[in-house]
């Protein structure tokens, strides 16, 4: 099975650089995404990791160790519009499921 | 917006009824999945198609089933329903079964 964990909640100030955590625990690991989601909405993709390292993309950053278990979403430069949960999810072996943390709630502040 | 429909956005019913979701992916996706999201329990796989077949299961119940039409629109059929059942249901779809998935709007599913 699948045992993903990340921080309930957080804060940041408006400008500021935020990093989410997550760490996971599997049977299989075939990547690892990560999603954003305001509330009510359809979650929505923001990065994926499959080998070790970092993947950037404008404000955004991913950063995966394998050999640990961990991954992390870098956010910067935080606007009001990026308060949301950001969602960590392990796609596994067989590449078809994915299962989810329980997300991240992000609440930026002016 | 992604490309995935979902209908309807919202649906109030009681429990023990029957209820059907609809599900169209985006234009050239063959796989649909089918996820639930409730307060207490975070976004959870139920089921996946991939043109036309079942490919993998999760945590579905019994009561639940799905299936793939031949245009791969998908259907989440959800019957003897329970207060517990009161969800988003999500459908996300990909072109094959391993490459990015992408959420539809999502149906709100409120049962009294």
């Amino acid at each position: 099975g699948q045992n993903i964990d990340q921080p309930t909640e957080m804060t940041a100030t408006e400008g500021a650089i935020v990093q989410i955590n997550c760490t996971y625990q599997t049977s299989g690991f075939n990547g690892l995404f990560w999603y954003q989601q305001h509330a009510g909405e359809a979650p929505t993709f923001l990065s994926y990791n499959v080998l070790d390292g970092l993947e950037e993309k404008g404000r955004f950053s991913s950063f995966l160790s394998r050999s640990k278990g961990y991954s992390y979403l870098l956010l910067k430069e935080l606007q009001m519009k990026d308060s949301a949960s950001y969602l960590c999810a392990v796609r596994d072996n067989a590449g078809n499921m994915l299962t989810f943390g329980g997300g991240t709630r992000l609440m930026v502040k002016p | 917006d992604s490309g995935v429909t979902q209908t309807p956005k919202h649906l109030i019913t009681a429990t023990g009824q029957r209820v059907t979701l609809r599900c169209s992916p985006r234009s050239g996706d063959l796989s649909v999945y089918w996820y639930q999201q409730s307060l207490d329990q975070g976004l959870q796989f139920l089921i996946q198609y991939y043109n036309g077949e079942e490919r993998a299961k999760g945590n579905i119940l019994e009561r639940f089933s799905a299936q793939q039409f031949p245009d791969l629109h998908s259907e989440l059929n959800l019957s003897s329903l329970e207060l517990g059942d009161s969800a988003l249901y999500f459908c996300a779809s990909s072109v094959f079964g391993q490459e990015t998935q992408y959420f539809g709007p999502g149906t709100r599913l409120l049962v009294l």
